[in-house]
């Protein structure tokens, strides 16, 4: 299984303002996964990210709102720009692992507060 | 788009209590997979099942792949205070392109001493 790492754990921004999350992956990994998980709600995902490629983004989720790059097999970052309050989650990421692609492992999460 | 159903939404039980929770789907899944989420935690894998029919265990937790490919339940043995939290269910449907994962609900337990 894949060990995942993101940075940071949690941040308080204001309005406006961007951040970039970080994560990171312990082998190499063909497909990266971002979803985000607002309060007490289920995960929805963001956008894969495969590298070399363009990220694909899923219905609601556009590219100028959350950039993502993939500059290599292990690491990719997901930025969320121009927060609002309505921004305030939890963003994930996720690598493809296991016996089969369908098969993902998280990391811990960013705890996002947009005041 | 593909939904899955997760029930109970939420549980309390006794310690020393089996738990049983399931997911259903509106369309056939290739892939089961479980997963439980501790507060301010990522969601941690339990068990994947790949094939119609499957059987897994992990330690006091058992989960099968539905026949069908449109179910899937969970069972927690003897719980103990520890397995408190969310469980979600999730999978790929055979209509998703790539490994997009669809995620239930979840299933919020808690467990009385």
């Amino acid at each position: 299984s894949a060990v995942i790492s993101q940075k940071p754990s949690r941040d308080i921004c204001q309005r406006g303002t961007s951040l970039t999350i970080q994560c990171q992956v312990d082998s190499q990994v063909t497909m990266m996964f971002w979803y985000r998980q607002q309060p007490g709600q289920s995960l929805t995902l963001i956008a894969t990210a495969n590298q070399g490629s363009e990220a694909t983004y899923e219905s609601g989720f556009v590219i100028d709102k959350f950039p993502i790059s993939r500059p290599n097999l292990t690491f990719s970052t997901l930025t969320v720009s121009n927060m609002s309050p309505e921004d305030s989650s939890i963003y994930l990421c996720s690598a493809e692992g296991g016996r089969g692609a369908d098969t993902q492992y998280f990391g811990p999460g960013t705890r996002l507060t947009v005041l | 788009g593909q939904q899955l159903n997760q029930s109970p939404q939420s549980m309390f039980i006794q310690e020393g209590e089996d738990v049983s929770m399931n997911c259903t789907s509106s369309s056939i899944f290739n892939t089961w997979l479980w997963y439980k989420q501790d507060p301010g935690e990522g969601p941690v894998l339990l068990i994947a099942l790949y094939k119609a029919g499957e059987l897994t265990s992990n330690g006091r937790l058992t989960a099968q792949f539905g026949i069908t490919r449109k179910d899937s339940f969970l069972n927690i043995s003897a719980s103990i205070p520890s397995d408190v939290g969310i469980y979600f269910c999730a999978g790929p449907g055979s209509q998703t392109s790539g490994s997009r994962l669809t995620f239930g609900e979840g299933t919020q337990l808690t467990v009385n001493p």
